[in-house]
């Protein structure tokens, strides 16, 4: 069974930094490419960031470039999102999710709240 | 970016059928994905390039479409499909949704 399990989340101040955790099971994690997606409070989703497999190929929302960081280690099955200089509108639900055709398989989320 | 427009809400009894529509600010091929979201869960992967099903989704959801315009149908409709339902283009990027259609059954 697949799964992915994100980690990391938390209440942290203006400009702060986090690093968001997410363990994948249940499959090669390595031969496929990740993305990280948020969802802020009652609105829709939002693709934030990819990584390819071996991570030769890295991308990023607008919103994010240059604050944002993804990550992954295939040796520990785990991918990574860090976060600096974050603001208000950075607060979301953040998924980890798996790229097939289409993000085939999330994990259940992890929040981040921005706030002084 | 592509922009994919969806209706906010509908409305439907139970064993109806419902068509939940998607527009692309411009063509995404057939590289249009749908989504259920439950409250309090994650996205789930319903259908993906346009028309094909997901595994271990019901025969009762289907797609169909191609270019700007794409359907998402539920028939019959259950309780349990009470859901938000999110379109998903990955021909153009960045990959980008739509602002979902939220379904409720009658």
């Amino acid at each position: 069974e697949v799964q992915l399990v994100e980690s990391g989340g938390g209440l942290v101040q203006p400009g702060r930094s986090l690093k968001l955790s997410c363990v994948a099971s249940g499959f090669t994690f390595s031969n496929y490419g990740m993305n990280w997606i948020r969802q802020a409070p009652g609105k829709g989703l939002e693709w934030v960031a990819y990584i390819s497999s071996g991570s030769s190929y890295i991308y990023y929302a607008e919103t994010v470039k240059g604050r944002f960081t993804i990550s992954r280690d295939n040796a520990k099955n785990t991918l990574y999102l860090q976060m600096t200089s974050l603001r208000s509108e950075d607060t979301a639900l953040y998924y980890c999710a798996r790229t097939g055709v289409g993000f085939d398989y999330w994990g259940q989320g992890v929040m981040v709240t921005v706030s002084s | 970016d592509t922009v994919l427009t969806q209706s906010p809400a509908l409305a439907v009894s139970p064993g109806e059928r419902v068509s939940i529509s998607c527009r692309a600010s411009e063509g995404v091929n057939s590289y249009m994905h749908w989504y259920q979201q439950k409250p309090g869960q994650q996205p789930k992967l319903l259908i993906y390039k346009a028309s094909n099903l997901a595994s271990g989704v019901p025969a009762r959801f289907s797609g169909s479409g191609s270019g700007t315009d794409f359907t998402l149908t539920i028939d019959p409709v259950e309780a349990d499909d009470t859901a938000t339902y999110f379109c998903q283009q990955s021909w153009n990027d960045p990959p980008t949704f739509g602002g979902g259609t939220k379904l409720e059954l009658k």
